[in-house]
């Protein structure tokens, strides 16, 4: 079965990074786009990043182009998310979802790992 | 982007029906068939409800049903459950390789 497992997360002082990391099993990992997407405490969820099946393209939301960079290993079925110059208002649990298919909506989903950025 | 407007709250009776919406620009749900619903429980990752507007993955039950006119986008809930009770999420493809959420609905199963 598919399995989406998230590490890394933990409390991070402001300005410090942080790597998250997940580890993918019970599927052809290269064959699908993967995502981050991060749901800040009580709050909504908030796309961040997708990066395509070959890992050939990458995108971010506005709110995090420039600090936070997404990417994946094909070769050991992972897919990292680099978070630098973290701020408050980072702090969210961050799922790595799989895609449906190129565009269409998110069928697989981890526990989440939270982040938590205070001084 | 902005996110997709839904109603904070929404409830219904056991057994009936209840109508969830989704509105976006033409931008992100009335510009594409990639619509998709997630169910969230508390402490929970959401599940997929449908996507592309109208489709359900297996193993989700046809009481759920996707739709969408112009830029709105909807969800219908039928043959309401207590397990129903659960917030839920719109999100759809906003172009150029970004996808916007809408600022979910908690759902009152009455």
């Amino acid at each position: 079965q598919v399995q989406l497992v998230e590490s890394g997360g933990g409390v991070v002082q402001p300005g410090r990074p942080l790597r998250l990391s997940c580890a993918a099993s019970g599927f052809t990992f290269r064959s699908y786009g993967m995502h981050w997407v991060r749901q800040a405490p009580g709050k909504g969820l908030e796309w961040v990043a997708v990066i395509w099946n070959d890992g050939s393209n990458q995108y971010h939301a506005d709110s995090v182009k420039g600090r936070i960079t997404i990417s994946r290993d094909n070769s050991k079925n992972t897919l990292d998310l680099q978070m630098n110059s973290l701020r408050a208002e980072d702090t969210a649990v961050y799922f790595c979802v799989r895609e449906v298919g190129p565009f269409s909506g998110f069928d697989y989903w981890g526990q989440g790992a939270l982040v938590t950025v205070r001084s | 982007q902005s996110a997709l407007t839904q109603p904070p709250s929404a409830s219904g009776s056991l057994g009936q029906s209840v109508t969830i919406s989704c509105t976006g620009t033409s931008s992100d749900v009335g510009g594409h068939k990639y619509v998709s619903w997630y169910q969230q429980y508390p402490g929970k990752a959401p599940k997929l409800l449908t996507y592309e507007v109208s489709k359900r993955p297996s193993g989700v039950p046809d009481r759920f049903s996707g739709s969408k006119s112009g830029n709105t986008a909807s969800l219908t809930v039928s043959g309401l459950q207590a397990e129903d009770e659960a917030d839920y999420y719109c999100s759809s493809y906003a172009g150029s390789n970004n996808w916007v959420f809408g600022g979910g609905t908690k759902l009152t199963v009455l």
